[in-house]
């Protein structure tokens, strides 16, 4: 069956601006993750979905950043006024359902570079 | 909270040797551990878990790992080598109670030489 997609695979965009990045999970999947990799690091919570109310938000680093889920199934990350520190991958992965025996498999990510 | 070390960003092997790629954890409950292996532009796959049980876990391509708790350790082990194995490989913490967001560590790139 279908993975997680992710689009666009690749966003450049400039200082200031503004970018939405998708995610469509596996169907069925109830949980729904967004990561940040940095460029050397591992990914990084930012925002943690359990249908379509936001569960854990605690990693979102600043409030430029904003995400939804309004039918519990695609997503959208959100990002004001981008900065070039932003720029990294982007990744979103989904669970059958909530707790760490349910495994998230990941999408390919959105590489965002901010110029 | 919870923290990953993996130690070396890193690690050069010939096709055939015993591949050692090292994690350590710090977690305030017991913890689930993970490693995933990440290829070029694609996204990351699980290769093993540790979860309840069964301290040696055995995975995908060969790959299993121990979880000892007493070194807070979960190192990664593959005794041949294959010139496929050439990735990424990221080891993760969970907590075992409630949901599960997980911490990831930096990383450590595998090269395998001919």
């Amino acid at each position: 069956g279908a993975g997680v997609s992710q689009t666009p695979s690749n966003k450049v965009t400039e200082k200031g601006k503004y970018v939405e990045l998708r995610c469509d999970p596996i169907s069925g999947h109830t949980a729904l993750y967004w990561y940040r990799q940095s460029l050397g690091q591992g990914p990084e919570f930012l925002i943690y979905f359990q249908g379509t109310g936001a569960a854990d938000d605690s990693g979102l680093p600043n409030d430029r950043f904003f995400a939804v889920r309004p039918e519990g199934s695609v997503s959208t990350l959100k990002i004001q006024r981008t900065e070039r520190g932003d720029s990294a991958v982007y990744l979103c992965a989904s669970s059958l359902g909530q707790g760490a025996n349910n495994e998230q498999f990941f999408g390919p990510g959105t590489r965002l570079t901010v110029l | 909270a919870q923290s990953v070390t993996q130690l070396g960003s890193h690690v050069s092997v010939s096709e055939g040797a015993l591949v050692l790629l090292r994690c350590n954890y710090s977690s305030s409950v017991p913890p689930y551990l993970f490693w995933y292996v990440q290829y070029p532009n694609q996204g990351l796959q699980l290769l093993l878990k540790y979860t309840t049980g069964a301290t040696l876990v055995k995975g995908i391509n060969g790959f299993e790992a121990e979880f000892k708790k007493s070194e807070t350790s979960f190192h990664l082990t593959k005794p041949s080598a294959h010139m496929s194995d050439a990735a990424e490989y990221f080891c993760a913490v969970s907590e075992s109670q409630g949901y599960s967001t997980l911490t990831f560590g930096k990383g450590t790139m595998l090269l395998v030489s001919p």
